[in-house]
Order: C-alpha cells, then structure tokens, then sequence
C-alpha cells in the first residue's frame, strides 16, 4: 500500500538559511498535517490543511508557513533558521479525520 | 484543550511475555479518538491502533489491544506475546472531534521506551 512521503529524508542547514520540506500524502487522503519532533521529546503539531486550506494551526513559528497545492502534496517553508530549529519533521496524512498516517519524517540539522 | 500523560518512562518484559504501557488523558470533549505510534529508534511513526470514543469495544489489531476505561479516561496498550522487534518508544496521542470531521491534530504524551529482553 501506499505510503506518506517525504523529502528530503535528511538536510544540513547552516543558521539563517532556508529549508523547504516536501510532503506527498496518501492518495485520496483529504488532511495532511506536519509535526516537529526535537530530540527527546513527543512529536508537537504545527500546521494542517484540509482539502487544500489551512484547518489548523499550533505553535508554528512566524518564520514557517506551508501550504497545500493542487495535487494535494505540502511543502513546509522555513526561513531564518535558528539551531533550535534541528529536529524530526513528520508529515502525516487522513482521510475523513481517521486514523493519521505519518511519513518516514525529515530530519533537519542546523549548523 | 487535551493532555496525555504517559506515567512510565520506561519498561522492560521478557520475550513472548505480555505487556500494558499506560495512557490517561483529560479532554472536555465528548467526541474524541485514541491513538497509539510506535517509534523505532529509526525514527518513523507506525501508526498501531485507534480507538474512538463512542466505540464500544475495545480496539485490537494482531498482538496490540487497547483497554479503554471511558470513565477513568485511561486508553492501556496491551502487547501480547512481545517480541524482539518490539523494543522501541510509544506514544498515546488523542485527536479531538469524532472522524469525519476537518480538524484532527494529535497531541502527544512524553512516550514510554520499552524493551524486550530475550
């Protein structure tokens, strides 16, 4: 079956540099939301779109936005990134609000 | 606003022994879903099993139950028969709003390691 996917699987950055994250979700999934992940602790929700439109929003930096296009995949735009922004950034996708399947994550180092 | 609390830092069990790692929630809602990921040191979240709150019987999926206790507001993942492979992190995670609704973030508890000794 297919699955959540992401790119790239792993990025280097070095401070205030700009990073974009892709995600494609699973076909005919309708939400795709993104979570950052810093080491050691629980995944914390950033943004999710429903349909293509922004449903929610958490605690997403100012300096982040994202958004989904036509073909229902999601990038994650980060600017000015800042050391503490090093961590594991899932995308997961539902359908109809169900069970949410996450990718194999983004794992970002910044330098 | 929801909070899960996983009390259990850590746990150990033996080889093809069974295991309950614990989850407790607090939410206001009335319609709201339970979730447990595994989390290899790897790194991926594997979606385990999903319980909604107005179902009835408790969700099992292979050797994962979940034992729901509404009125405690506890959501236990049981592990039956633990094998190797299962030594990993596991969060509990709650969505709020029934399914087929547009909004469904996850809100996560810290996670218990568990391993499996053989």
């Amino acid at each position: 079956a297919a699955g959540v996917i992401q790119s790239p699987r792993h990025l280097i950055k070095e401070k205030r540099e700009t990073a974009t994250l892709k995600c494609y979700p699973i076909p005919r999934h309708d939400t795709v939301y993104w979570y950052q992940q810093g080491p050691g602790q629980d995944p914390q929700f950033l943004i999710s779109f429903y349909e293509k439109m922004q449903s929610d929003k958490g605690s997403i930096p100012d300096r982040f936005s994202a958004q989904q296009f036509s073909d229902y995949h999601s990038e994650l735009n980060m600017s000015s990134l800042e050391l503490g922004d090093s961590a594991l950034y899932f995308c997961a996708s539902s359908l109809a609000n169900y069970e949410q399947y996450f990718g194999p994550g983004t794992r970002l180092t910044v330098t | 606003a929801q909070k899960i609390t996983q009390t259990q830092p850590g746990m150990f069990v033996q080889e093809k022994e069974a295991v309950t790692l614990d989850c407790t929630y607090d939410t206001s809602d009335q319609s709201y879903g339970l979730f447990w990921y595994k989390q290899p040191s790897s790194g991926e979240m594997i979606f385990l099993i999903y319980q909604g709150s107005y179902d009835e019987q408790n969700a099992t999926e292979g050797r994962y139950s979940l034992n729901f206790q509404k009125a405690r507001k506890s959501a236990n993942l049981v592990i039956s028969a633990s094998q190797l492979g299962d030594s990993a992190m596991y969060f509990c995670a709650m969505r709020a709003g029934a399914g087929g609704t547009s909004y469904g973030k996850l809100t996560f508890g810290q996670g218990t390691i568990l391993t499996v000794h053989p």
